[in-house]
């Protein structure tokens, strides 16, 4: 089935610099990959997604980029703020299986903006 | 005007009880979805449902036992429960199910569950 690792597990950075998080995904038939923020007590919030057909996709301070030969997606924020603080959670979509169409989440990443 | 929406928000209850988390959505959505968020923060499909029908058991014990009186509405019934089942458990919908677009999953609120 699928797995899905993400990295770093927390992240911790200045306002105003950039963070990186990164996934890796087992299944090369999945077909799309959402990235949810959670900030403390919340429910998980869609960010920005990316389908299997599309190599980056940004918005406003936000992108993600997917290289399907390795396997592997990343978010990218720039000019970080304190209210991007929160965990980040990647998920890939199994396109077939007898899990298809569920997501498989990374165990999260934890990001602090210190201002 | 809540997309998702689960009660109760908590529930704290002793070992061994049964207990039921409602969720309701008003998109419009053909399928939902019951994840588990542990304490590590680790979200878990459990099953996902297609027009009231179960699609999918993520291998979860039957204790727990969902039910979808109709394709809005998701209840999530336990049995017997153990410490381990102390989490938060999210709801969730997408338009479709399977390959057809558009793919997103929206969430509900949340409901901590404690088991003492």
């Amino acid at each position: 089935g699928e797995n899905v690792e993400q990295h770093p597990s927390t992240l911790s950075v200045q306002e105003g610099d950039s963070a990186v998080i990164k996934c890796t995904y087992s299944d090369s038939a999945s077909n799309y990959f959402p990235w949810y923020k959670q900030e403390l007590g919340k429910r998980p919030q869609l960010i920005i997604d990316i389908r299997s057909n599309v190599g980056e996709k940004k918005d406003q301070r936000i992108a993600v980029t997917l290289n399907k030969t390795a396997k592997h997606f990343s978010l990218h924020i720039t000019e970080t703020q304190p209210e991007d603080s929160a965990v980040y959670f990647c998920a890939a979509r199994r396109k077939y299986g007898g899990s298809q169409g569920n997501l498989i989440f990374g165990k999260g990443t934890k990001l602090s903006v210190k201002p | 005007d809540t997309a998702v929406s689960q009660t109760p928000k908590y529930l704290v209850t002793q070992m061994g009880n049964d207990k039921s988390i409602k969720c309701e959505q008003n998109l419009g959505h053909d399928t939902m979805y019951w994840y588990k968020q542990d304490s590590k923060k680790f979200l878990k499909i459990m099953f996902s449902y297609n027009n009231k029908e179960l699609i999918i058991n993520e291998t979860v014990p039957n204790r727990f036992s969902p039910k979808s009186p109709d394709k809005a509405h998701l209840n999530l019934h336990i049995n017997s429960l153990e410490l381990g089942d102390s989490a938060v458990y999210f709801c969730a919908s997408s338009l479709h199910w399977g390959l057809v677009r558009p793919y997103e999953q929206y969430f509900g609120p949340g409901t901590r569950l404690t088991v003492t």
